[in-house]
């Protein structure tokens, strides 16, 4: 069935450093994929999506590219900041129609 | 303009006890979703309902779990005979149609806590 697996955390980074959280996923057809964000205390929501192969999703300076070549979805930010520290969850929905998240993984920026 | 919302936000029970926890959908959409987040853990997918058909409850745990969602809005997720491991954040999302591509929209959550 459809999975998807991402980068254990935590992972703790320096302010203005670059960040990269990897995800792969397992899938038949062509899946879309996302990326939600759980900031402290607060609920899950929608980060940034990419629905069809070489789409790039963005927002808040985050960005993913969907490559179905290597079944990847990577969140990358080329400088975080402390506000950033939460919890990123990968996730896919595809021929089933649920969304299937990944494990998650907590993300620690040191001022 | 509101958003999905769940009660109550947190629930404190002794096991054994039964527990019912609500969701109130975004209107107009006809996707709901539960889930269960377990402390330092990923989301468990626990059962969908799609408008008028048969809900996929292929991740509820055990048989003490249920769930309804009466005249396509809201839903009851039910927990009888509650155990400690039954402990987490349940998590209610709403999606508008099963097109793909369509992100869900999460509640904040009911903090459960079997004492």
């Amino acid at each position: 069935g459809d999975s998807v697996t991402q980068m254990e955390g935590p992972v703790t980074l320096s302010e203005e450093a670059f960040l990269t959280i990897n995800c792969t996923y397992t899938a038949t057809g062509y899946p879309s994929l996302f990326w939600y964000v759980q900031y402290p205390g607060e609920g899950l929501q929608l980060l940034l999506k990419a629905t069809k192969a070489d789409d790039k999703g963005s927002n808040k300076g985050f960005e993913a590219t969907y490559r179905k070549e290597t079944t990847s979805f990577h969140l990358e930010k080329g400088s975080v900041q402390v506000s950033d520290s939460a919890v990123y969850f990968c996730a896919l929905s595809g021929s089933a129609s649920k969304i299937i998240f990944g494990s998650g993984t907590r993300l620690s920026i040191r001022p | 303009g509101a958003g999905v919302s769940q009660s109550p936000s947190n629930k404190v029970t002794e096991k054994g006890k039964d527990v019912e926890l609500r969701c109130d959908p975004i209107s107009g959409h006809t996707a709901l979703y539960w889930y269960r987040q377990s402390l330092g853990q990923g989301l468990e997918f626990l059962i969908y309902f799609q408008g008028n058909s048969a809900p996929d409850k292929s991740g509820l745990p055990s048989d003490r779990f249920s769930a309804e969602r009466t005249g396509g809005s809201v839903s009851t997720l039910t927990i009888q005979r509650t155990q400690q491991e039954d402990s987490a954040v349940y998590l209610c999302a709403s999606s508008p149609d099963l097109v793909m591509g369509q992100p869900q929209h999460f509640g904040d959550g009911t903090r459960l806590s079997i004492l």
